[in-house]
């Protein structure tokens, strides 16, 4: 079956500007997980899902950051006044339910903010 | 709280050799252990899982890592390194609210 993909695969855009970055589950995949992958910081967990709702975004960076998830599958993560340090890869991944299940990974988004 | 380090953020090894990546977690409570592995430009992969079975886990592309408790180890280990294991290698545990939380990586290049 199809994996995690996302959308774009790679994002240049202009300081001040907003992005979105979109993220399609594995069907029936009920928890859906975004994580920031960049150079200084590693690997960073932004926000996850369990259906279309988020018990925990406490790894969002910035309020200019916002997420949602609609019927239960595509999740969009928004930045607004994108800033240079937003640079980064934004990873999706998601998995059967919470809990010690595998997470499967997206190929990411490369956004560059110039 | 619980977390993973990473040894190393870099390891060479001979096409052939054995290839050994160190983990060590802080756990208060029996974790959730993983491996995933990350080629050039793509997503990460899981290698390898431990939930409280057996303490030797085996996974794909020949890997394994041993659980030792009185260690808090979760070393990875290859017998013999092939040219397509040359990637970025993380250690993670799952935190009580099911998000997971990442070493720092190890990249791994293959001599040939």
């Amino acid at each position: 079956g199809a994996g995690v993909s996302q959308s774009p695969s790679n994002k240049v855009t202009e300081k001040g500007k907003d992005v979105e970055l979109r993220c399609d589950p594995i069907s029936g995949h009920t928890a859906l997980y975004w994580y920031r992958q960049s150079l200084g910081q590693g690997l960073e967990f932004l926000i996850y899902f369990q259906g279309n709702s988020a018990p925990d975004k406490s790894g969002l960076p910035s309020d200019r950051f916002s997420a949602e998830r609609t019927g239960g599958s595509v999740s969009t993560l928004t930045i607004q006044r994108t800033q240079q340090e937003d640079s980064a890869v934004y990873l999706c991944a998601s998995s059967k339910d919470r809990g010690a299940y595998e997470q499967f990974f997206g190929p990411g988004t490369r956004l560059t903010v110039l | 709280a619980q977390s993973v380090t990473q040894l190393g953020s870099h390891v060479s090894v001979s096409e052939g050799a054995l290839v050994l990546l160190r983990c060590n977690y802080s756990s208060s409570v029996p974790p959730y252990l993983f491996w995933y592995v990350q080629y050039p430009n793509q997503g990460l992969q899981l290698l390898l899982k431990y939930t409280s079975a057996a303490t030797l886990v085996k996974g794909i592309n020949g890997f394994e890592a041993e659980f030792k408790k009185s260690e808090t180890s979760f070393h990875l280990t290859k017998p013999s390194a092939h040219m397509s294991d040359a990637a970025e290698y993380f250690c993670a545990v799952i935190l009580p609210d099911y998000k997971l939380s990442f070493g720092a990586g190890t990249t791994v290049t293959v001599r040939a």
